[in-house]
C-alpha cells in the first residue's frame, strides 16, 4: 500500500523564522511528488516535483526531491503569519490495474506563524 | 471564469440516512476527483473519473459509498446508511487531463456531520 508520512505533525514559530517541512514516501511506480498549501477547505499547489536535486523555487518558498532517500523537504523562509496553514505532501503514483494516476496525500503538517 | 463548485457547502444528517454530495467541475475538465478529509487529517484519495468511467473505485471506504458522474460535467457521491464515522470534509477537484502534471483545481467541499 503506498504511504506518504509528513514531519513534523505541527509546528509553532515567529515571523521571520525559517521552517523546513519533511515529506517521506514509499508508493510503488512513482511519477512526481507534489506539495499544496491549505488554508480553509481547498488546497492550492505549490510545486511539482519530478527530478531528484532541482530545487523548485517560488518567492520564500523552496522545495527539493531526493528519489534515493525517497522524502521531500519544503523550505519558508522570512515567514509571515499569512504562512499559517496547513501544508500538505501529495505523490503521484501509476496505477497499472486502472492505467491512470493517483494521489496519495500525506497527514500534512499545520504550520502556526505568530507576530 | 468560474471554478469547481459542490453542494451544498454543509450537510448534517442523521446516522442511517443517505447523502448525496454534489461536483460541477470546471467545464471541460475531463479529469474529475473524490476526495475525503477527517478532522486534523490529510486528504484521502476516494475515486477519480476519466469522462464517465471510473477506472478506480478502490479507495471508496465501503460499499456504503458510490459516485457516478454524466456528461463528462457534473459528479455525484453517494454515502448510503450513513454512519458517524463518514463525518468528514469532501473535496472534490478537476483537471484537463488524467494525472499530477494536469493542475487540480479544487473545490471548497462539502463539511459532512453525520450525528
Amino acid at each position: 500500500e503506498d504511504k506518504v508520512v509528513q514531519s513534523p505533525l505541527s509546528l509553532v514559530v515567529h515571523e521571520g523564522d525559517t521552517v523546513t517541512l519533511n515529506c517521506s514516501y514509499e508508493v510503488t511506480n512513482f511519477r512526481s511528488l507534489l506539495w499544496y498549501k491549505q488554508e480553509k477547505k481547498a488546497p492550492t499547489f505549490l510545486f511539482m516535483l519530478t527530478s531528484s536535486g532541482i530545487e523548485k523555487k517560488s518567492g520564500r518558498l523552496s522545495s527539493i526531491l531526493d528519489k534515493k532517500e525517497l522524502f521531500s523537504i519544503l523550505n519558508i523562509t522570512a515567514t509571515q503569519t499569512g504562512d499559517s496553514a496547513i501544508y500538505l505532501c501529495a505523490v503521484e503514483a501509476f496505477m497499472i490495474k486502472a492505467a491512470g494516476n493517483k494521489l496519495t496525500f500525506g497527514g500534512g503538517t499545520r504550520v502556526l506563524v505568530k507576530p | 471564469g468560474a471554478g469547481v463548485s459542490q453542494s451544498p457547502s454543509n450537510k448534517v444528517t442523521e446516522k442511517g440516512k443517505d447523502v448525496e454530495l454534489r461536483c460541477d467541475p470546471i467545464s471541460g475538465h475531463t479529469a474529475l476527483y473524490w476526495y475525503r478529509q477527517r478532522l486534523g487529517q490529510g486528504l484521502e484519495f476516494l475515486i477519480y473519473f476519466q469522462g464517465n468511467s471510473a477506472p478506480d473505485k478502490s479507495g471508496l471506504p465501503s460499499d456504503r459509498f458510490s459516485a457516478e458522474r454524466t456528461g463528462e460535467s457534473v459528479s455525484t457521491l453517494t454515502i448510503q446508511r450513513t454512519q458517524q464515522e463518514d463525518s468528514a470534509v469532501y473535496l472534490c477537484a478537476s483537471s484537463w487531463g488524467q494525472g499530477a502534471s494536469y493542475e487540480q483545481y479544487f473545490g471548497p467541499g462539502t463539511r459532512l456531520t453525520v450525528t
